[in-house]
This record gives structure tokens, C-alpha cells and sequence, in this order.
């Protein structure tokens, strides 16, 4: 069973850019959730994505943005990219209930330059 | 609202215990815990949930306090492979993937031989 996948691994961009980071999660899990880890702040979350549906937002700016597609996968935007952007950016895959298992992927390391 | 883990950071020898705890400003439904070893992703431990019952790993148990505004997660002879940040995510009383995954900071454990 193939694990969550996400692309690109590493990326850097500059400072006023635009960035968008992909996540296709395990075959047959509904839910996708994007978090931000950064040394300082730890596992920050910033959405989650039950059925093409953001069912749940945490507290970053506009700037942030998701979708999810009908076969799950996920992308997450991020617009006018400020240097305190980079991070890791970690994705995890879920079935979707209460108390389910998710699995993350391993991430996509942004640096803003 | 971002729970509390305590402690920060906790050194040990192989084969001793830890005890890792997890405070929310509410009662909690169930409380999920990962660990994540450097430079790899968050990969599921275990799930308390709200009756006490526990889903997971077989030699990691974690217990409520009275109230259930707090968790604790049980490590018992600790083996070099433990070593890793240790987060959980306590969902409240309204429970469900509605309220996403909010990780603590993370504990740090460090298991010498």
C-alpha cells in the first residue's frame, strides 16, 4: 500500500512569489490535513480537507489556501511568499473518522530566499 | 488553542521510563500521540480515547487525569529506538476530524545508551 506522497520534496522561491505544494494521500483516505513545522513553533496545523470540503482552518493568514480534488489529492497555495514562510510543510492522510490513524508524508521543505 | 507538553525536553538510559504529559484549557475527547525522529515524519503512537481505552503501540499506555484536561504517555523500558519529539493532539469535547489535528511543541526525548 502506497504510502502519502508529496512533491516537491525541497523548493525554494523568493520572497513576493507564489508557491503551490501537492499531496496525494493513501487510496481510499478522505481526509487531508496541511501542517507548517517550523523550529520555533513546532506542528502547526492549517487546514484540513474532508471530501473536496475544508472542514477545518487554523489560524494563518489569507495568503494560505487548499483545495482537494475528487480522487483526494490535495494541493496547498501560498501567495506573496515572505521570508518567515520557510518551513517544513507536512501533509497526513486520514480515513476521515473521530479517531482514525494519519499517516504523513514526508514533507516539502520551503525556503524563501 | 495549542496544548501543552511538558517536559520541553528529557534525557534518559536505555531502560528506564518516561513520562510525558499533555495539558488542554478543556476536557478532552481522545488524544492521539506521534512521534517523529529527525528528519522523518510524525508516524502514529497511539490513541487514548475518552473511556480510557487505548489503541497503539503495545509497550506505550498513556491515562487521563481526573478531570481529563490532562494526558499523560507512558514509556516503559525505554529502548535506544524511542529517542525522537513526541507531540499529541488532544481533540476536545466536540471530537471528530472537525477539529483537525493541534499539536503540542513536542518533547523532546533523548534515550543514551
Amino acid at each position: 500500500k502506497a504510502g502519502v506522497t508529496q512533491t516537491p520534496r525541497y523548493l525554494i522561491k523568493t520572497r513576493g512569489q507564489q508557491v503551490t505544494l501537492s499531496c496525494s494521500p493513501i487510496s481510499g483516505h478522505r481526509s487531508v490535513s496541511w501542517y507548517q513545522q517550523t523550529p520555533g513553533q513546532g506542528l502547526q496545523f492549517l487546514f484540513e480537507y474532508f471530501s473536496e470540503t475544508q472542514r477545518n482552518k487554523g489560524n494563518f493568514p489569507g495568503r494560505f489556501s487548499g483545495r482537494q480534488f475528487s480522487n483526494s489529492r490535495s494541493e496547498m497555495n501560498v501567495s506573496t511568499l515572505e521570508l518567515g514562510d520557510s518551513a517544513l510543510y507536512l501533509c497526513a492522510s486520514s480515513p476521515g473518522g473521530a479517531n482514525t490513524e494519519a499517516f504523513f508524508g514526508q514533507g516539502t521543505r520551503l525556503t524563501v530566499v | 488553542q495549542q496544548p501543552v507538553q511538558s517536559p520541553q525536553a528529557v534525557i534518559l538510559r536505555e531502560g528506564e521510563d518516561a513520562v510525558i504529559n499533555c495539558s488542554s484549557s478543556k476536557a478532552l475527547y481522545s488524544v492521539h500521540w506521534y512521534r517523529q525522529k529527525h528528519g522523518e515524519a510524525p508516524v502514529f503512537l497511539m490513541i487514548l480515547l475518552k473511556g480510557g481505552e487505548q489503541k497503539g503501540h503495545e509497550k506505550i499506555s498513556a491515562s487521563f487525569n481526573e478531570k481529563k484536561q490532562q494526558s499523560s504517555l507512558y514509556l516503559t523500558a525505554s529502548q535506544l529506538s524511542y529517542s525522537g519529539t513526541y507531540f499529541c493532539d488532544p481533540l476536545g469535547s466536540s471530537g471528530g476530524g472537525a477539529d483537525g489535528l493541534t499539536f503540542g511543541k513536542g518533547t523532546h526525548l533523548i534515550i543514551q545508551p
